[in-house]
Order: C-alpha cells, then structure tokens, then sequence
C-alpha cells in the first residue's frame, strides 16, 4: 500500500514564525503536491513537485515556498506565519503520467497560527 | 478554468437506503475523475478512479459512472451504512498532473 506520511497532526505557531511542514512517502512517486483546506472553500493547490529540485507555483503559493531535495520528501514552508494561514495542510503523491494513477494523500497537518 | 460542482452539499439518509452523489464539470476536456472519501479532520481517501475512456468503475458497495460529453459523474453507494458517513469529494484531471476539487456532499447515513 502507499503510504503518505506528514510529520505533525496538529501545529500551532505564533505569527511571524518560519514553519515547515514535512511530507513523505514510500511509492518512489514523481509527483507531490501541498494543498490546503478551508470550509467553503476545498481543497486548493498550494504548490505541486514533478521531480527532485523541480517545482511549479498552484493556485495559491503566496506566503508559501517549497523544497524537494530527495524523491520522498517534500517541504512546505511558511517564511513568516500569518493568521489567515490556519487551515488544515494536506500533501500528496502520483506516479508520473497520473492521468491513469490516482493520487494518494496524507493524514494532514492542522495548523493554528495564533 | 475548470469548475467542478458537487449537489446537494450535504445528506442525509437512513440506513440501507441506495444514494447517489452528483458531480458536474465545466470543461470535458478531461483525462480522469476521481472519487475520494473524507473523515472529519482526516485526508482523504481514494475511492475510484475513472479514465475518460471508461463510463464506470465499481468497487464493493460502489458504483461511479462518467458521462464525459455531458460533464457529469455519480457515485451509487448501494445498501448505505452507518459507517459511510463521511464527505464525499470528486476530483478532475486535465492537461496537467493536477486535480481540480469540487466541494464535496457531508453524508450522514442514520442507524
């Protein structure tokens, strides 16, 4: 089975702090994504990995950066915290050529930012 | 750009009755769909995965159907349970890797 994991259930963070937020997983997957999650709004694509080191802007990267340095891993980072990033954080990953692969999630990340 | 819709917004259902979940997209231009189950303060879970060339996939006590040319996919969950009780999210593919959501059904299925 695959097998995404996120390093933090729960997070809470004071404003102007550098947060990351780990994901990882198990599938030798090429593609990863970070997504956020608000009531009203779903699920929105924050930045999406195709490959180590390569990286390409969702529909709401401001305020977030991104780092993939090993297949496995990808990071989402907050450079400097704001209240209306709480929400929950959720990560994925997909075999390359996912039109015919699903995409697999993590448990997610609540985070607070007080 | 894409939309995807998902009516009604929330259900609710008494035990064993059959249901189905609606999801309408703007833009058939797809490669896939894809269904996904939600528990509170959860990820997400996949459930089935259409291809554009497929009109259905089954697993279990599920059914999804793709209507492509009318941009429109339904889950049949057949002899509800209690512990189906969950959000219900469809996702589309395009061009790209990426997954456009709909908002999802919060179904409550009642003992």
């Amino acid at each position: 089975d695959v097998k995404v994991t996120q390093s933090s259930r729960y997070l809470v963070k004071r404003t102007g702090e550098k947060v990351f937020l780990e994901c990882v997983q198990d599938m030798d997957h090429e593609n990863m994504f970070w997504y956020r999650q608000d009531p009203g709004l779903g699920l929105r694509l924050i930045y999406f990995s195709y490959d180590v080191k390569m990286k390409e802007k969702g529909d709401i990267p401001e305020g977030y950066s991104v780092s993939r340095e090993k297949k496995e891993r990808f990071s989402l980072i907050l450079e400097s915290a704001s209240t209306n990033q709480t929400s929950m954080y959720l990560c994925a990953s997909s075999l390359s050529g996912s039109r015919t692969y699903e995409q697999y999630f993590g448990p997610g990340t609540r985070l607070t930012v007080t | 750009k894409q939309e995807v819709t998902q009516i009604p917004a929330a259900l609710s259902v008494p035990e064993g009755e059959n249901l189905v979940l609606n999801c309408s997209f703007t833009d058939s231009a797809i490669y896939n769909l894809q269904w996904f189950r939600q528990d509170p303060g959860k990820g997400l879970t996949s459930l089935l995965l259409i291809q554009s060339s497929q009109r259905e996939q089954t697993s279990g006590r599920l059914n999804a159907s793709l209507d492509k040319s009318s941009g429109r996919s339904t889950l049949y969950i057949a002899a509800s349970q209690p512990g189906d009780s969950a959000t219900y999210l469809c996702a589309v593919q395009g061009g790209s890797e990426k997954l456009v959501f709909g908002k999802g059904t919060k179904l409550t299925v009642n003992p």
